[in-house]
């Protein structure tokens, strides 16, 4: 069945580091790819997606591209804040678009 | 556009008891899954509702069920409550499947 894995954390990074978060993919066809990132005490907000093969998903400063031939969306920022400690979730909707499938989520913390 | 809405935002129980937690999605979606999330599982699916119809369900006991209205409104309601239902109960809408918004969720703790 439909599948995502993604890098465990948690992540440490110093302020204005490069960021790669890896999310990998198994599914049927091809599915529309999506980051959700999520702050403490807060819902999943929906940060970017990529709804077809080489499309990039762009958003304050993060970007991810979907590959088909690696099946992969691995979210990059070329330098984090302290404001993006959250945990990040990759996702895919199946071809229906009716139900979604997420990572297990990584934590990232983000230190002055 | 007012963002999807879960009532209430934390919830204590006791164990055997059941509970019932609302969603109202955003207007004009009629699709409106939940999701069970705790540390140790992560997020997992409950079920998926559209146009009152249960459309998709996950792998979780009769005890959770739920239900959605012609005005797109959805409960769900966790029956005979124990203490591993502890968790952070998400609803999403959406419109067509190119993404889900989600609320802020319902925090459960049961004791």
């Amino acid at each position: 069945g439909d599948s995502v894995t993604q890098m465990e954390g948690p992540v440490t990074l110093s302020e204005e580091a490069f960021l790669t978060i890896n999310c990998t993919y198994t599914a049927t066809g091809y599915p529309s790819l999506f980051w959700y990132v999520q702050y403490p005490g807060e819902g999943l907000q929906l940060l970017l997606k990529a709804t077809k093969a080489d499309d990039k998903g762009s958003n304050k400063g993060f970007e991810a591209t979907y590959r088909k031939e690696t099946t992969s969306f691995h979210l990059e920022k070329g330098s984090v804040q302290v404001s993006d400690s959250a945990v990040y979730f990759c996702a895919l909707s199946d071809l229906s678009g009716n139900q979604f499938y997420f990572g297990t989520g990584t934590s990232l913390t983000v230190i002055p | 556009k007012a963002g999807v809405t879960q009532t209430p935002r934390y919830l204590i129980k006791t164990r055997g008891q059941q509970v019932t937690l609302s969603c109202s999605p955003i207007s004009g979606h009629r699709s409106v899954s939940w999701y069970q999330q705790t540390p140790g599982q992560g997020l997992q699916f409950l079920f998926e509702y559209f146009s009152e119809t249960q459309r998709n369900k996950g792998n979780f006991p009769g005890r959770f069920s739920g239900r959605q209205f012609s005005n797109s409104r959805s409960e769900m309601n966790v029956s005979t409550l124990e203490l591993g239902d502890s968790a952070l109960y998400l609803c999403a809408s959406s419109l067509s499947g190119d993404g889900y918004t989600f609320g802020s969720g319902t925090r459960l703790t049961v004791v």
